[in-house]
């Protein structure tokens, strides 16, 4: 059984450009939520989907977005970067629509300069 | 809007001595709770939840939490830890099982 997976692992971007993170969902699983660590802090919520759809989204601004493909696995693309979104960036899947185990990826990197 | 209070940023404890990760949580609604395991360089682990009945839960890896709806408590408790327990830890809340909200977690440090 594969687990989750999540590409690149570390990136470094400047202001102001745009990034795709990518992750592949556990064998299974149709649902995808992503989370954004900065430095010494929790994992914060920055949307889910489920079956391709949006099924939640957190206190972020727009130019988070993201997709689910037909096999379940997504992308997270952040545009207009920010010094602030230098963080540890997780995808967890899980079964069905609730969130009670996520299954986390090793999670993406991301440098902005 | 919920949120979590890990009021412990660092434990340092001795192996085999047990230890307490304390949790707080504010909530206007009910919430399920969550404590997971983050190991250096890897994702986040689920060490247990509570979602309803008894308010002792136990988990993997020894770990056991109790939920108290009036102090809006939810410790982590280990009896005896091992060196392999060093990690960070992290509480966390949801109302609905569709959003977590964490704490900024303990790092929890087993000296030998």
């Amino acid at each position: 059984e594969t687990g989750v997976t999540q590409s690149p692992t570390h990136l470094i971007k400047t202001r102001g450009q745009q990034v795709t993170l990518r992750c592949s969902s556990q064998s299974g699983h149709n649902t995808v939520s992503w989370y954004q660590q900065a430095l010494g802090q929790g994992p914060q919520f920055i949307f889910q989907y489920y079956r391709e759809e949006e099924n939640g989204r957190g206190n972020f601004p727009p130019r988070f977005s993201g997709l689910q493909f037909p096999n379940y696995s997504s992308e997270l693309n952040v545009n207009a970067l920010e010094l602030d979104d230098s963080a540890l960036y997780l995808c967890a899947s899980s079964s069905g629509q609730g969130a009670g185990e996520l299954f986390f990826g090793e999670g993406s990197r991301l440098t902005v300069l | 809007a919920q949120s979590v209070t890990q009021l412990d940023s660092q434990v340092p404890v001795f192996e085999e001595a047990p230890v307490e990760l304390r949790c707080n949580y504010s909530s206007s609604v009910s919430v399920y709770l969550f404590w997971y395991v983050q190991y250096p360089n890897q994702g986040l682990q689920l060490l247990l939840k509570y979602l309803s009945g008894s308010t002792l839960v136990k988990g993997i890896n020894g770990f056991e939490a109790e939920f108290n709806k009036s102090q809006t408590s939810f410790h982590l408790r280990k009896p005896s830890v091992h060196i392999s327990d060093t990690a960070e830890y992290f509480c966390a809340v949801s109302p609905n099982q569709r959003q977590l909200t964490f704490g900024s977690g303990t790092q929890l440090t087993v000296l030998p």
